[in-house]
């Protein structure tokens, strides 16, 4: 069954440095997507990307957020100058259609850890 | 905006015990509502979604959820629960691009 990867599983960063998180989306999807929970909180939208562009974000992605599709395989989530406050579980997701409207696919996601 | 509020954050149940998670929406128009549910050490996966019709909504793992436009509520339940439905249950409902997640509900079953 295809499914969404993400790396790495767990990274731990110091506060102020960059960090890439990687994502395989499902190979014939077409819309992408980031989330995130922090320890006991809900799972918020970060980001949606379709055709090379941002659909949509939330506020929380700021400038320091950036998403890239380098190839035609990787979906990456950069954080420019890493906050306390960015550690959380970072979701990516895929889907066929719009977000709204079709199922999305979870990858397992990576534990980011600002110490 | 549109919104879903999660009110059981921790159930305990012992096997065999019916479940009942609270879910009630914030109306927005149409409404789109899905339940997720993440295993220990997995990914999010959807047990159903309604989209409209029948209210009553059969999901995977004999998991059902009921729309009730009145209570503005879509309630999962399971009338008999296993060891293995430990797990983390999330409700949501959709932005045109997004979906927007509760805060999810710990569900942890002893045998």
């Amino acid at each position: 069954e295809p499914e969404v990867t993400q790396t790495p599983s767990h990274q731990v960063t110091q506060m102020g440095q960059e960090v890439i998180l990687r994502c395989v989306p499902i190979s014939n999807h077409l819309y992408f997507y980031w989330y995130r929970q922090i320890l006991g909180q809900k799972v918020e939208f970060l980001v949606s990307f379709y055709n090379n562009e941002i659909s949509e974000k939330s506020e929380i992605f700021d400038d320091q957020f950036s998403v890239e599709r380098p190839d035609g395989s990787n979906f990456t989530l950069k954080i420019r100058s890493t906050k306390l406050e960015d550690s959380a579980m970072y979701f990516c997701a895929s889907s066929e259609g719009r977000g709204g409207f079709t199922e999305a696919f979870f990858g397992q996601g990576t534990r980011l850890t600002v110490v | 905006a549109q919104s879903v509020s999660q009110h059981n954050h921790h159930v305990i149940l012992s096997e065999a015990a019916s479940l009942e998670l609270g879910c009630n929406y914030s109306y927005g128009g149409t409404v789109n509502l899905f339940w997720y549910v993440q295993y220990p050490g997995q990914h999010l996966q959807l047990l159903l979604k309604y989209f409209s019709g029948d209210p009553l909504v059969k999901g995977i793992k004999g998991f059902e959820a009921e729309f009730i436009k009145s209570k503005f509520s879509f309630n999962l339940r399971k009338p008999s629960v296993q060891w293995s439905d430990t797990a983390e249950y999330f409700c949501a409902t959709r932005g045109p691009d997004k979906l927007i997640f509760g805060t999810g509900t710990r569900l942890q079953v002893f045998p």
